[in-house]
Protein backbone atom coordinates (compact mmCIF):
# COMPACT_ATOMS: atom_id res chain seq x y z
CA UNK A 1 0.00 0.00 0.00
CA UNK A 2 1.80 3.44 -1.05
CA UNK A 3 2.15 6.00 1.53
CA UNK A 4 2.32 9.09 1.52
CA UNK A 5 3.41 11.01 5.11
CA UNK A 6 3.77 14.73 5.75
CA UNK A 7 5.57 15.48 8.76
CA UNK A 8 3.13 17.71 10.30
CA UNK A 9 -0.62 17.42 10.73
CA UNK A 10 -1.41 21.16 11.89
CA UNK A 11 1.40 23.75 12.02
CA UNK A 12 1.03 27.48 13.20
CA UNK A 13 3.58 29.92 12.14
CA UNK A 14 3.91 33.68 12.12
CA UNK A 15 4.09 36.03 9.59
CA UNK A 16 7.28 36.58 8.12
CA UNK A 17 9.10 32.71 9.34
CA UNK A 18 10.06 30.61 6.88
CA UNK A 19 8.17 27.86 6.44
CA UNK A 20 9.38 24.09 5.41
CA UNK A 21 6.69 21.34 4.08
CA UNK A 22 7.78 17.82 4.25
CA UNK A 23 6.57 15.15 2.29
CA UNK A 24 7.87 11.21 1.71
CA UNK A 25 6.46 8.81 -0.31
CA UNK A 26 7.80 5.34 0.12
CA UNK A 27 6.40 3.50 -3.30
CA UNK A 28 9.45 4.96 -5.35
CA UNK A 29 7.09 7.11 -7.48
CA UNK A 30 8.88 9.51 -10.15
CA UNK A 31 5.81 12.39 -9.84
CA UNK A 32 5.14 14.80 -6.99
CA UNK A 33 3.06 17.47 -6.89
CA UNK A 34 1.89 20.18 -4.15
CA UNK A 35 -1.43 20.99 -3.93
CA UNK A 36 -3.58 23.89 -1.67
CA UNK A 37 -6.97 23.17 -0.56
CA UNK A 38 -9.40 25.74 0.62
CA UNK A 39 -13.33 26.01 0.42
CA UNK A 40 -15.19 26.49 -2.24
CA UNK A 41 -11.90 26.78 -4.68
CA UNK A 42 -11.13 23.12 -4.41
CA UNK A 43 -7.31 21.45 -5.02
CA UNK A 44 -5.12 24.01 -6.15
CA UNK A 45 -2.14 22.80 -7.88
CA UNK A 46 0.82 24.92 -6.54
CA UNK A 47 4.34 22.93 -7.81
CA UNK A 48 5.29 19.65 -8.99
CA UNK A 49 8.12 17.67 -9.78
CA UNK A 50 8.55 14.76 -12.17
CA UNK A 51 12.32 14.12 -11.15
CA UNK A 52 14.48 14.52 -8.66
CA UNK A 53 16.09 17.84 -9.28
CA UNK A 54 13.35 18.73 -11.63
CA UNK A 55 10.36 21.51 -10.75
CA UNK A 56 7.75 22.92 -12.30
CA UNK A 57 5.25 25.50 -11.17
CA UNK A 58 2.03 25.07 -11.33
CA UNK A 59 -1.35 27.02 -11.02
CA UNK A 60 -0.28 29.08 -8.08
CA UNK A 61 3.41 29.29 -7.09
CA UNK A 62 3.60 32.76 -6.28
CA UNK A 63 5.35 32.82 -2.48
CA UNK A 64 6.24 29.34 -2.84
CA UNK A 65 9.74 26.97 -3.71
CA UNK A 66 9.92 23.57 -3.87
CA UNK A 67 13.14 21.11 -3.16
CA UNK A 68 13.14 17.76 -4.33
CA UNK A 69 16.83 16.76 -3.89
CA UNK A 70 15.44 13.07 -3.21
CA UNK A 71 13.48 10.37 -5.23
CA UNK A 72 11.06 10.37 -2.26
CA UNK A 73 11.04 13.82 -0.46
CA UNK A 74 9.12 16.55 -1.89
CA UNK A 75 9.45 20.04 -0.05
CA UNK A 76 7.49 22.72 -0.05
CA UNK A 77 9.01 26.37 1.17
CA UNK A 78 6.94 28.61 2.03
CA UNK A 79 9.82 31.57 1.61
CA UNK A 80 7.92 34.56 3.96
CA UNK A 81 4.75 32.88 5.46
CA UNK A 82 1.72 35.45 5.09
CA UNK A 83 -1.83 35.43 6.17
CA UNK A 84 -3.31 34.23 2.98
CA UNK A 85 -1.14 31.74 2.68
CA UNK A 86 -3.06 29.64 5.56
CA UNK A 87 -4.30 26.90 4.34
CA UNK A 88 -4.03 23.20 3.71
CA UNK A 89 -1.32 21.28 2.09
CA UNK A 90 -1.90 18.22 0.34
CA UNK A 91 0.67 16.00 -0.86
CA UNK A 92 0.52 13.49 -3.48
CA UNK A 93 2.48 11.19 -5.66
CA UNK A 94 1.68 8.49 -9.09
CA UNK A 95 3.64 6.97 -11.24
CA UNK A 96 2.12 8.21 -13.98
CA UNK A 97 -1.95 9.46 -13.89
CA UNK A 98 -2.71 7.23 -16.64
CA UNK A 99 -1.83 4.23 -14.62
CA UNK A 100 -3.31 4.75 -11.59
CA UNK A 101 -3.84 8.54 -10.45
CA UNK A 102 -2.68 10.13 -7.38
CA UNK A 103 -2.10 8.86 -3.70
CA UNK A 104 -2.39 11.98 -1.37
CA UNK A 105 -0.83 12.13 1.81
CA UNK A 106 -3.17 13.27 4.87
CA UNK A 107 -2.07 17.26 4.34
CA UNK A 108 -1.20 19.99 6.53
CA UNK A 109 -3.21 22.70 8.39
CA UNK A 110 -1.21 25.02 8.33
CA UNK A 111 -1.94 28.90 10.53
CA UNK A 112 -0.13 31.14 9.39
CA UNK A 113 -0.71 34.66 12.46
CA UNK B 1 -3.87 24.67 -19.77
CA UNK B 2 -7.00 22.08 -19.12
CA UNK B 3 -10.42 23.49 -16.78
CA UNK B 4 -12.27 21.21 -14.98
CA UNK B 5 -15.66 22.26 -14.34
CA UNK B 6 -17.92 21.09 -11.81
CA UNK B 7 -21.17 21.82 -10.92
CA UNK B 8 -23.19 22.28 -8.95
CA UNK B 9 -21.33 22.70 -5.22
CA UNK B 10 -23.80 20.77 -3.25
CA UNK B 11 -26.26 18.05 -3.91
CA UNK B 12 -28.65 16.37 -1.25
CA UNK B 13 -30.17 13.13 -1.80
CA UNK B 14 -32.15 10.68 0.24
CA UNK B 15 -30.50 7.29 1.73
CA UNK B 16 -30.92 4.95 -1.41
CA UNK B 17 -31.73 7.39 -4.06
CA UNK B 18 -29.44 8.38 -6.90
CA UNK B 19 -27.21 10.56 -7.43
CA UNK B 20 -25.18 12.00 -10.10
CA UNK B 21 -21.98 14.36 -10.24
CA UNK B 22 -21.02 15.59 -13.55
CA UNK B 23 -18.29 17.32 -14.45
CA UNK B 24 -16.59 18.96 -17.85
CA UNK B 25 -13.00 19.72 -19.38
CA UNK B 26 -11.71 21.52 -22.03
CA UNK B 27 -8.50 20.14 -23.44
CA UNK B 28 -9.75 17.60 -26.08
CA UNK B 29 -6.06 15.69 -25.30
CA UNK B 30 -7.24 14.55 -21.69
CA UNK B 31 -7.81 11.09 -21.38
CA UNK B 32 -7.35 9.93 -18.03
CA UNK B 33 -10.74 10.84 -15.93
CA UNK B 34 -10.54 9.91 -11.96
CA UNK B 35 -12.98 10.92 -9.14
CA UNK B 36 -11.77 11.39 -5.81
CA UNK B 37 -14.06 10.88 -2.52
CA UNK B 38 -13.06 13.19 0.61
CA UNK B 39 -14.59 12.51 3.89
CA UNK B 40 -14.54 14.83 6.47
CA UNK B 41 -10.56 15.62 8.13
CA UNK B 42 -9.41 12.95 5.77
CA UNK B 43 -7.25 12.35 2.69
CA UNK B 44 -9.17 12.52 -0.94
CA UNK B 45 -9.06 8.88 -2.23
CA UNK B 46 -9.50 7.61 -5.54
CA UNK B 47 -12.83 5.54 -6.40
CA UNK B 48 -12.85 4.95 -9.60
CA UNK B 49 -11.66 5.79 -13.03
CA UNK B 50 -12.15 5.79 -16.56
CA UNK B 51 -9.74 6.48 -19.96
CA UNK B 52 -10.83 7.79 -23.24
CA UNK B 53 -10.96 4.64 -24.65
CA UNK B 54 -13.95 3.46 -22.70
CA UNK B 55 -17.28 4.89 -22.25
CA UNK B 56 -18.25 3.05 -19.39
CA UNK B 57 -17.07 1.93 -16.06
CA UNK B 58 -18.60 0.15 -12.91
CA UNK B 59 -17.86 -0.87 -9.69
CA UNK B 60 -20.47 -2.31 -7.23
CA UNK B 61 -22.67 0.71 -6.62
CA UNK B 62 -20.68 3.39 -8.43
CA UNK B 63 -19.95 4.22 -11.93
CA UNK B 64 -18.97 6.43 -14.47
CA UNK B 65 -19.52 7.56 -17.88
CA UNK B 66 -17.69 9.69 -20.39
CA UNK B 67 -18.51 11.62 -23.32
CA UNK B 68 -15.76 12.88 -25.42
CA UNK B 69 -17.59 14.54 -27.97
CA UNK B 70 -19.32 16.74 -25.04
CA UNK B 71 -16.11 16.72 -23.34
CA UNK B 72 -17.87 15.66 -20.29
CA UNK B 73 -17.97 12.65 -17.60
CA UNK B 74 -20.06 11.93 -14.84
CA UNK B 75 -20.01 9.88 -11.61
CA UNK B 76 -22.87 8.04 -10.34
CA UNK B 77 -23.95 6.75 -7.36
CA UNK B 78 -26.68 3.92 -7.14
CA UNK B 79 -28.54 2.97 -3.60
CA UNK B 80 -26.89 6.14 -1.77
CA UNK B 81 -25.97 5.72 1.86
CA UNK B 82 -25.04 7.68 4.71
CA UNK B 83 -21.04 6.86 4.42
CA UNK B 84 -21.18 8.14 0.80
CA UNK B 85 -21.66 11.63 2.44
CA UNK B 86 -18.34 13.64 1.46
CA UNK B 87 -16.76 15.60 -0.62
CA UNK B 88 -16.25 14.24 -4.52
CA UNK B 89 -13.87 15.44 -6.89
CA UNK B 90 -13.59 14.79 -10.39
CA UNK B 91 -9.77 15.44 -12.46
CA UNK B 92 -8.79 15.77 -15.70
CA UNK B 93 -4.71 14.91 -17.44
CA UNK B 94 -3.31 13.73 -20.64
CA UNK B 95 -0.72 14.81 -23.21
CA UNK B 96 2.79 14.56 -22.47
CA UNK B 97 2.70 14.67 -18.76
CA UNK B 98 0.44 13.22 -15.84
CA UNK B 99 -0.67 16.83 -14.02
CA UNK B 100 -4.58 16.38 -12.70
CA UNK B 101 -6.45 19.39 -12.99
CA UNK B 102 -9.24 19.05 -10.41
CA UNK B 103 -13.10 20.37 -10.35
CA UNK B 104 -14.00 22.75 -7.44
CA UNK B 105 -15.31 19.75 -5.77
CA UNK B 106 -18.93 18.54 -4.57
CA UNK B 107 -20.35 18.04 -1.33
CA UNK B 108 -22.45 15.27 -1.46
CA UNK B 109 -25.46 14.90 1.39
CA UNK B 110 -27.23 11.70 2.07
CA UNK B 111 -29.90 11.90 4.09
CA UNK B 112 -31.19 9.00 6.50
Amino acid sequence: DVKVTQSSRYLVKRTGEKVFLECVQDMDHENMFWYRQDPGLGLRLIYFSYDVKMKEKGDIPEGYSVSREKKERFSLILESASTNQTSMYLCASSLEARLGGYTFGSGTRLTVV
Amino acid sequence: GENVEQHPSTLSVQEGDSAVIKCTYSDSASNYFPWYKQELGKRPQLIIDIRSNVGEKKDQRIAVTLNKTAKHFSLHITETQPEDSAVYFCAASGGANSKLTFGKGITLSVRP
